[in-house]
């Protein structure tokens, strides 16, 4: 199986900075990867698809990189609403994974 | 607009059974693969398995924590997805949600639905 691992596990933000995620795989996984964001007692929503494509109708505050084993996230110019956990997972080999998510807050 | 809506969660006994169901519109649905993934309270999200389409023969796939108690099943005249649950274990506790499959990829999600598996 393909581990992905996420780093930082948490991350504490002001409004208005710009913050970056990073995965990683444990073997290279092309650029089969994606980016999602959930609050709390909601289902996760799809940002990010193909490490750097975004889903239709996220803003372009949210832009993804990588290929291969490493990844990035990167979200511009934080707002209250940014604040969430997110995951990174990989769709080139089944089983699928998910990184552990990462929890960001407000500073 | 594109709605997956679950339902069918509940209390069961450890070794029970339970079925789940989401219910798709708003698009295509037998075009789509179509995937569960779930979530135990306070961790993270796990995959647990897939059903292709018509064209790819309604294969599935699993994740190895639920290959022979879980089947995922489809019924394309319904636009409806099944999740068959047996055997439960007490670390089969979650929120179930189904997803829409886009080129490999999950572009939409439902609200999921709560199953609780505990004596």
């Amino acid at each position: 199986d393909i581990q992905m691992t996420q780093s930082p596990s948490s991350l504490s933000a002001s409004v208005g900075d710009r913050v970056t995620i990073t995965c990683r795989a444990s073997q290279g996984i092309s650029n089969y990867l994606a980016w999602f964001q959930q609050k709390p007692g909601k289902a996760p929503k799809s940002l990010i698809y193909a490490a750097s494509s975004l889903q239709s109708g996220v803003p372009s505050k949210f832009s993804g990189s990588g290929s291969g084993t490493d990844f990035t996230l990167t979200i511009s110019s934080l707002q209250p609403e940014d604040f969430a956990t997110y995951y990174c997972q990989q769709y080139n080999s089944y089983p699928l994974t998910f990184g552990q998510g990462t929890k960001l807050e407000i500073k | 607009e594109v709605q997956l809506v679950e339902s069918g969660g509940g209390l069961v006994q450890p070794g029970g059974s339970l079925r789940l169901s989401c219910a798709a519109s708003g698009f295509t649905f037998s075009d789509h693969y179509m995937d569960w993934v779930r979530q135990a309270p306070g961790k993270g999200l796990e995959w647990v398995g897939r059903t292709r389409n018509k064209a790819n023969s309604y294969t599935t796939e699993y994740a190895a924590s639920v290959k022979g108690r879980f089947t995922i099943s489809r019924d394309d005249s319904k636009n409806s997805l099944y999740l068959q649950m047996n055997s439960l274990k007490t670390e089969d506790t979650a929120v179930y949600y189904c997803a829409r499959v886009k080129r490999g990829r999950f572009d939409y999600w439902g609200q999921g639905t709560l199953v609780t598996v505990s004596s």
